[in-house]
């Protein structure tokens, strides 16, 4: 099984900032690597597919870079809306999803 | 506009069984396969199954494989997951979710809103 690993776990940062959480996977997963935004009580939200497509209607300032096993989701400038957990997602051979990172306002 | 939306949810006793459904609608339902992930409390997200556009491929995790059945019903736009010898750690709000295409290898998009399902005795 492809094992994901999300680092940090926590991330703390204010409206403005720029922030980047790392995923790196157990094996190549070929590019077949999402993001998700989960807030509480809400569906998780489809953000990046393909390691760097982004989702229609998502804001640009969410963008995904990588290959292989390494992996980046990128927020340019935080918005309030953007404080939530985010996860990555293999989805190469079956599926699973790094531990998440939640996004706290500092 | 595309909907799912998970039914089935509530407290059952350990060993017990327990069916979720999720109702789809605003898309051509029996073209996509459909997953069940799941998050336990204080927990990240769980893949738990997929099953496909004819209900003829199904795919587990391996905590649930042997104990959970997904199952579909096309002339209903219905996807359910059949949870039996259900345990503590079971305990989790589970979703549905859509593939984003025809393919296994897509993202999942979009998701409901999730049901919760608390085993306890």
């Amino acid at each position: 099984d492809i094992q994901m690993t999300q680092s940090p776990s926590t991330l703390s940062a204010s409206v403005g900032d720029r922030v980047t959480i790392t995923c790196r996977a157990s094996q190549s997963i070929n590019n077949y690597l999402a993001w998700y935004q989960h807030k509480p009580g809400r569906a998780p939200k489809l953000l990046i597919y393909e390691a760097s497509s982004l989702e229609s209607g998502v804001p640009s300032r969410f963008s995904g870079s990588g290959s292989g096993t390494e992996f980046t989701l990128i927020i340019s400038s935080l918005q309030p809306d953007d404080f939530a957990t985010y996860y990555c997602q293999h989805y190469n051979t079956l599926y699973s999803f790094g531990q998440g990172t939640k996004l706290e306002i500092k | 506009q595309v909907r799912l939306v998970e039914s089935g949810g509530g407290v059952v006793q350990p060993g017990r069984s327990l069916r979720l459904s999720c109702a789809a609608s605003g898309f051509t339902f029996n073209i996509y396969g459909m997953h069940w992930v799941r998050q336990a409390p204080g927990k990240g997200l769980e893949w738990v199954s997929l099953i496909s556009y004819d209900g003829l491929n199904k795919y587990y995790g391996d905590s649930v494989r042997g104990r959970f059945t997904i199952s579909r019903d096309n002339s209903k736009n219905t996807v359910y997951l059949q949870m039996s010898s259900l345990k503590p750690e079971d305990t989790a709000i589970y979703f549905c979710a859509k593939t984003r295409s025809g393919s296994y290898r897509a993202p999942f998009d979009p998701w409901g809103q999730g049901t919760l399902v608390t085993v306890s005795s």
